[in-house]
Formats: structure tokens, sequence, C-alpha cells
């Protein structure tokens, strides 16, 4: 398995607190990404990581940010949580853009009371 | 990305061989068929994937037809830890940092 994970693996905050999520991988992967997961709506892509640094907007970006200060590590940030982001969210890695396949870590599962 | 079309569910007894088809009628000729697969409450797990040739790795085999429209994984001894939903994916080569686009997938269901 590649190794990626994520911290923490469960939580519970309120309505309008910051959270933070954090993925870290060793396996010195370029690319890394944050989706989320919903019954319904399958997988969707956050946002992601090209680079230390370089970061895009993906699908349903709208209230996440993230930072990338190292390779290893990728934040997910929800400013001002809301109950709509309750979700499970996962990481995911790959090599390079031209090699396609991306590792998923397990997962962190996230409720906005 | 082109769509994929899968059964909803599926069952298959412990032991045998597990088949599970994908329609992709619209894959274009620089996309590839990758499978993954989720087991309850985990991360989505990379199987296999392939452009034109049939591919094998220590956990499925992966059949394309010759004109690339449908593909069947299979997974040659199932046992109940391959219950999970299995997903049948196209996307291009040097696709970039484009997501995933996961569909309802199969819901593969092994019986002892």
């Amino acid at each position: 398995d590649a190794g990626i994970t994520q911290s923490p693996r469960h939580k519970v905050t309120e309505t309008g607190t910051p959270v933070t999520l954090r993925c870290h991988q060793t396996e010195n992967h370029r690319y890394m990404y944050w989706y989320r997961q919903d019954p319904g709506h399958g997988l969707r892509l956050i946002h992601y990581s090209y680079g230390v640094k370089d970061t895009d907007k993906g699908e349903v970006s709208d209230g996440y940010s993230v930072s990338r200060s190292k390779t290893e590590d990728f934040l997910l940030t929800l400013e001002s949580a809301t109950s709509s982001q309750t979700s499970v969210y996962f990481c995911a890695i790959s090599e390079s853009g031209s090699t396609d396949t991306q590792y998923f870590g397990p997962g962190t599962r996230l409720t906005v009371l | 990305d082109a769509k994929t079309t899968q059964p909803t569910s599926m069952d298959c007894a412990e032991g045998r061989a597990a088949n599970l088809p994908c329609n992709h009628s619209t894959i274009s000729g620089n996309e590839y068929v990758y499978w993954y697969r989720q087991i309850h409450s985990q991360g989505p797990q990379y199987i296999i994937h392939g452009l034109k040739n049939n591919e094998t790795n220590e956990m499925a085999s992966l059949i394309i037809t010759e004109d690339r429209k449908s593909s069947t994984l299979i997974l040659p001894h199932a046992t109940l830890r391959d219950t999970a939903v299995y997903y049948c994916i196209v996307r291009p080569s040097g696709g970039g940092a484009d997501g995933l686009t996961f569909g309802k997938g199969t819901h593969l269901i092994i019986q002892p």
C-alpha cells in the first residue's frame, strides 16, 4: 500500500469553527489531491497540488482552502465549517501528471454539527 | 472523460472467479481503463489499468475487447474480503492532475 496517512481519522466539530485536515505521504510523489465522498455523489475533487506551493481548484472547492509547504504534506482547511461539509474526506497521491494512477489514503470522517 | 456503465450489483461464490463487466463505448484512443475498489469505510484501492492489451497483476486480470468498447475485471479466486464496490474509470494518458470520476460502480458480494 502507498504510504499515505490522514489525520485526524475522525472529527466532530461545530458550525463556524475552523478545521484543518492533514494528508502525509512518504512516497515523494509530486501530485496530491483532496476528495470528498457523499452518498449519491461519489468522489468529488476539492483541490489538488502539482508541487510545493502549487495548487489548483477542483470541482467543489468553495469553502475550502489548501496549502502545501512540503512535498510530503497537503493540508485542507475549512475556514468556517458548515453542516454541508459533513463528509468523508480522502487524500490521494500520484507520481506525475503523465502517470495517472492515484493512490488513496484511509479517509477522515468529519461531522459538522 | 468517457462514461462507463456497470451493473449495480453482482454475487459470486467464494473460491470462484468473479467477472465484472464494464461498458465504455465512447472511449477515445488515448484513454486508459482503470479499476478501483472500495471496501466499506476504506479509501479506494487501485487494482489494475490497461490501454489495449490484456493485463494481469497479483490482484486481478483485465480483459479489454479488441474494439475497446468494453472490458472485464477478473478476480480469479474470490474471497469474502473481495466484497466491495468496484469502479471502472476511463481517462486519458497524460491527463495531468484531473480528478478521477467515480460512477456508482458494481457492488460485488462474495457469498460463502
